[in-house]
C-alpha cells in the first residue's frame, strides 16, 4: 500500500529565510506523482507543486520547488523568502499509477504546520 | 470565475441524523472526488466519480452515500450510519484528459460538519 510520511508536525521560520518540508514516500509502483498543496486557516486546499516519477529536473513554481531524491523516496518542498502569508498546513501527497488515465486518486500524509514570524 | 461551490460551510447535525453537503463545479472536469479531513490527519478519500451516474467507494465510504446526475454536482449524504460524522469534507474535481502529468486536483472551501 502506498504511504506519505511528513514527520514535521510544526516548522518555524522567520521572514525572508527558506525553509525545507521533508515528505517521504512508499510505493512499488514506477510510475507515480507527488504533489504539495497549502491550507491556510480558511480551509481551502491549494496546489503548489507537482513531481512526476520519470521527471529528470526537479519541479519549481516561483518561489517553491521539489527536492526529488528517487532512490530516497522523498520529495521535500522548498520553500524560499518565507512570507507572513506562507504560515498555512502542507501536505505532501502522492497519485497512484500513470498520469495517463486521467484519475486522481491521491494519498495525503498528515501534514506540516508553518509559522512564518517576523 | 470557476471554481468549486460548497455548501453549506457549517452545519450542525443531531445524532441519528442524514445530513446532505452540496458540492458545485463550474470547471467542467470530468472527475469528481469527496475526502474527509480529521485533526492531525491527512485526507481521506471517502467516493468518487468519473462520469455521470456512475461513482466508487474510496477508503472510508461506510455510512456515506452520493449521486452524481449531473457532471456538474456531487453532493455525499452523510448517513446515521457514519459512527463519527464530525469531520471537514472537502470536495474536489480534476479533469480526465489535460497536460501530461499533472492533471491537478481543485478543490472547494469545505464544509464543517458536527454532530451535536
Amino acid at each position: 500500500a502506498q504511504k506519505i510520511t511528513q514527520t514535521q508536525p510544526g516548522m518555524f521560520v522567520q521572514e525572508k529565510e527558506a525553509v525545507t518540508l521533508d515528505c517521504t514516500y512508499d510505493t512499488s509502483d514506477q510510475s507515480y506523482g507527488l504533489f504539495w498543496y497549502k491550507q491556510p486557516s480558511s480551509g481551502e486546499m491549494i496546489f503548489l507543486i507537482y513531481q512526476g516519477s520519470y521527471d529528470e529536473q526537479n519541479a519549481t513554481e516561483g518561489r517553491y520547488s521539489l527536492n526529488f531524491q528517487k532512490a530516497r523516496k522523498s520529495a521535500n518542498l522548498v520553500i524560499s523568502a518565507s512570507q507572513l502569508g506562507d504560515s498555512a498546513m502542507y501536505f505532501c501527497a502522492m497519485r497512484e499509477g500513470s498520469a495517463n488515465t486521467g484519475f486522481q486518486k491521491l494519498v495525503f500524509g498528515t501534514g506540516t504546520r508553518l509559522l512564518v514570524s517576523p | 470565475d470557476g471554481g468549486i461551490t460548497q455548501s453549506p460551510k457549517y452545519l450542525f447535525r443531531k445524532e441519528g441524523q442524514n445530513v446532505t453537503l452540496s458540492c458545485e463545479q463550474n470547471l467542467n472536469h470530468d472527475a469528481m472526488y469527496w475526502y474527509r479531513q480529521d485533526p492531525g490527519q491527512g485526507l481521506r478519500l471517502i467516493y468518487y466519480s468519473q462520469i455521470v451516474n456512475d461513482f466508487q467507494k474510496g477508503d472510508i465510504a461506510e455510512g456515506y452515500s452520493v449521486s452524481r446526475e449531473k457532471k456538474e454536482s456531487f453532493p455525499l449524504t452523510v448517513t446515521s450510519a457514519q459512527k463519527n460524522p464530525t469531520a471537514f469534507y472537502l470536495c474536489a474535481s480534476s479533469p480526465l484528459k489535460g497536460r501530461a502529468g499533472a492533471n491537478v486536483l481543485t478543490f472547494g472551501a469545505g464544509s464543517r460538519l458536527t454532530v451535536l
